[in-house]
């Protein structure tokens, strides 16, 4: 079982707020992935990082920002939501290599934050 | 150009019968793998099955295998004795030796019928 944990599960929130959203990773995976998914949709890579201190904007254009301090931290924020950011965001992580199945380096996921911006 | 094609939006299979969801994919890189992950209505995206490229052998796991047909450049999940629990949104995904991004398809959604 993945240890990867988002915070907050769901969100509603105003437009104009800003907000956190909490991905933790207790793995010691040195690569985190933000994705974001419409329902029923593709995931759309918005934020990644190789390790500590090292972040890069994915495919997908997005407001929001991400940092990396702590290998096992890996926040997503939003410094004023708007509709438009209404989506379910799912936080992944992977080890760069191992043994066994992590030769496959497969992403292992969060159970996503569920944001609405009214 | 679309690195995974998932053709079939929805699926529908009878309980106890095998499913085939389909995968196609694009690179030029010799070296990558391919992943099925499935999403059930929860949300949260579980791993299924892996694919190198240099794998010999198609993958099982459990009820789970994929038939990997490199020439085609395909990669279809096969779902043996489907039970009620499968009804979920099924992802194909490739990430390339050379990078560190995962591509994802649109995802097959899977009813199983009672």
């Amino acid at each position: 079982e993945a240890d990867i944990y988002q915070t907050p599960r769901y969100l509603v929130i105003g437009t104009g707020k800003k907000i956190t959203l909490e991905c933790s990773q207790t793995m010691g995976h040195d690569k985190m992935y933000w994705y974001q998914q419409d329902p029923g949709m593709e995931l759309h890579l918005i934020h990644y990082s190789y390790g500590v201190n090292s972040t890069e904007k994915g495919d997908l254009s997005s407001e929001s920002t991400v940092s990396r301090i702590r290998t096992e931290h890996f926040p997503l924020t939003l410094e004023s939501a708007r509709p438009s950011h209404t989506s379910q965001y799912l936080c992944a992580s992977r080890l760069s290599s191992g043994g066994g199945l992590l030769l496959a380096g497969e992403l292992f996921f969060g159970e996503g934050s569920r944001l609405t911006v009214l | 150009a679309q690195k995974i094609t998932q053709t079939q939006p929805g699926m529908f299979v009878q309980e106890k019968e095998a499913v085939t969801l389909d995968c196609t994919y694009d690179t030029s890189d010799p070296s990558y793998g391919l992943f099925w992950y499935k999403q059930p209505s929860s949300g949260e995206m579980i791993f299924l099955i892996y694919q190198g490229s240099y794998d010999q052998q198609n993958a099982t796991e459990g009820r789970y295998s994929l038939n990997f047909q490199k020439a085609r450049k395909s990669a279809n999940l096969v779902i043996s004795a489907s039970q009620l629990g499968d009804s979920a949104m099924y992802f194909c995904a490739m990430r390339e030796a050379t990078g560190n991004q995962f591509y994802f398809g649109t995802g097959t959604s899977l009813t199983v019928i009672p």
